[in-house]
C-alpha cells in the first residue's frame, strides 16, 4: 500500500480567516513532505520532517506553520494568507530505498 | 549543487507511437533518479525510479529508464503510447537525503497523446 491521504480536497478561505491542511500515511514511513505547486511547474519543496522532527525549513514565511503530531500525521496550518498562496498544496512521505517518496491528491486552496 | 533539466517541454505523439522524453542531471556526488507522472488535477504518481544495480529500469504502465552516468541522463521512453498517457511528467534527484530527502525537480514535460 503506498497511499497518502489528504484533507480536504478543495478549500476556499479569506485572507484573515485559519485554516489547516491535513496529511496521513501508514506505509510506516520516517519521512514526511509538504510542497506547493503552481499551475504548470514543478512541486517546490517547502518542509521536511525526519522522525517527527522539522529538518528542512526552505525560507517558507511564517503564515505557513507545519506541525507533525505522530510518524503518520501531518498538517500544515494556514493563518493570514495572500492571494498569491494559492496553489495545488501536496503531501508526501518518504520510506526505504533513497527515501522514495509517495504523493497524497493535494489540496487545491484558493484564497480570496 | 544537484540540478535536473527536462530538455523538451512539451512532447505530442500519436497513439502507438514510441516516445522518449529526455532529462539530464548534474551532481557531484552519487544520485538517486526518479520519473514521476501527474495527470491533470491529481498529484503525483512514482513511475520508476533507479537507486543501484541495474541501469535499465522498468516502472508502471510500460515505462522504462536507462540511467547513463557518463552521459548523466536518465531517459524515460515507451515503446507505444496511449491517449491514457497524456498528462505532465517530472524527473527529479535526490539530495540530502541525511535530512530526510529533498527532491529536485526538472520543469516537468508535457506529453500530448493524440488519436
Amino acid at each position: 500500500d503506498t497511499e497518502v491521504t489528504q484533507t480536504p480536497k478543495h478549500l476556499v478561505m479569506g485572507m484573515t480567516n485559519k485554516k489547516s491542511l491535513k496529511c496521513e500515511q501508514h506505509m510506516g514511513h520516517r519521512a514526511m513532505y509538504w510542497y506547493k505547486q503552481k499551475a504548470k511547474k514543478p512541486p517546490e519543496l517547502m518542509f521536511v520532517y525526519s522522525y517527527e522532527k522539522l529538518s528542512i525549513n526552505e525560507s517558507v514565511p511564517s503564515r505557513f506553520s507545519p506541525e507533525c503530531p505522530n510518524s503518520s500525521l501531518l498538517n500544515l496550518h494556514l493563518h493570514a494568507l495572500q492571494p498569491e498562496d494559492s496553489a495545488l498544496y501536496l503531501c508526501a512521505s518518504g520510506g526505504q530505498g533513497a527515501y522514495t517518496q509517495y504523493f497524497g491528491p493535494g489540496t487545491r486552496l484558493t484564497v480570496l | 549543487a544537484q540540478s535536473v533539466t527536462q530538455l523538451d517541454s512539451q512532447v505530442p505523439v500519436f497513439e502507438e507511437a514510441p516516445v522518449e522524453l529526455r532529462c539530464n542531471y548534474s551532481s557531484s556526488v552519487s544520485v538517486y533518479l526518479f520519473w514521476y507522472v501527474q495527470y491533470p488535477n491529481q498529484g503525483l504518481q512514482l513511475l520508476l525510479k533507479y537507486l543501484s544495480g541495474s541501469t535499465l529500469v522498468k516502472g508502471i504502465n510500460g515505462f522504462e529508464a536507462e540511467f547513463n552516468k557518463s552521459q548523466t541522463s536518465f531517459h524515460l521512453r515507451k515503446p507505444s503510447v496511449h491517449i491514457s498517457d497524456t498528462a505532465e511528467y517530472f524527473c527529479a534527484v535526490t539530495q540530502n537525503y541525511n535530512q530526510g530527502g529533498k527532491l529536485i525537480f526538472g520543469q516537468g514535460t508535457e506529453l500530448s497523446v493524440k488519436p
